[in-house]
């Protein structure tokens, strides 16, 4: 019944490594977003995307790079992990014509 | 730039009355919203406001003002499960979201 649910929650991996987190969302909505949320507090967007458009924020890395497989997916690939990219990341959702972000429970990453 | 103030922190009573200001400069102006965030968790929608005025919703009640670029969240009847982060966002001319840093509030008994 999760209407947006992001694996893994916890993932400690160490300097260099690649991952990746998953994001599902099950509302129909048409797009989908990344957010990373730093030791401050301060949400920001790092990737929104719909079928049709993929925007990106300029201040990302490209060691980031999301992948949609189809529009209830949005995951999040990272390369090269850096310390600097310990934080938690949201995936999250929404309907265009609507209001309103469904986020999932948000994955901590920790890079050591 | 685009930018959104609110409070650091503040801290309330159990059963009084706290007001959480936002101020706002973005390019464009789409709509607030409000999300409440507890610790570890994910941040969960409270509020839209996209016309000046006051919107309640139980205990809860937010009011814009386009013109100065200003909102709050009311929260009335303080409990003690209040105690969580209070974000602010506004959605741009491009419907991008901008966030705040999120006030903290702690409720005291």
């Amino acid at each position: 019944d999760t209407a947006v649910s992001q694996t893994p929650k916890y993932l400690v991996t160490q300097m260099g490594n690649d991952k990746s987190i998953k994001c599902e969302q099950n509302l129909g909505h048409d797009t989908m977003y990344w957010y990373k949320q730093d030791s401050k507090k301060f949400l920001k967007i790092m990737f929104s995307y719909n079928n049709k458009e993929l925007i990106i924020n300029e201040t990302v890395p490209n060691r980031f790079s999301p992948k949609s497989p189809d529009k209830a997916h949005l995951n999040l690939h990272i390369n090269s992990l850096e310390l600097g990219d310990s934080a938690v990341y949201f995936c999250a959702s929404s309907q265009t014509a609507n209001y309103g972000y469904t986020f999932g429970s948000g994955t901590r990453l920790t890079v050591v | 730039g685009q930018n959104i103030d609110q409070p650091t922190e503040m801290t309330a009573t159990e059963g009084a009355i706290v007001q959480i200001n936002c101020t706002y400069q973005t390019s464009g102006f789409n709509g607030l919203f409000w999300y409440q965030q507890h610790a570890g968790e994910a941040p969960t929608f409270l509020s839209y406001n996209v016309l000046d005025g006051l919107e309640e919703k139980g205990r809860f009640s937010s009011f814009l003002s386009r013109s100065k670029g200003y909102s709050y969240l009311l929260l009335k009847e303080l409990q003690m499960k209040d105690s969580a982060s209070y974000l602010c966002a506004v959605r741009d001319s491009n419907y991008q979201l901008i966030w705040g840093a999120g006030t903290k509030l702690i409720i005291k008994p």
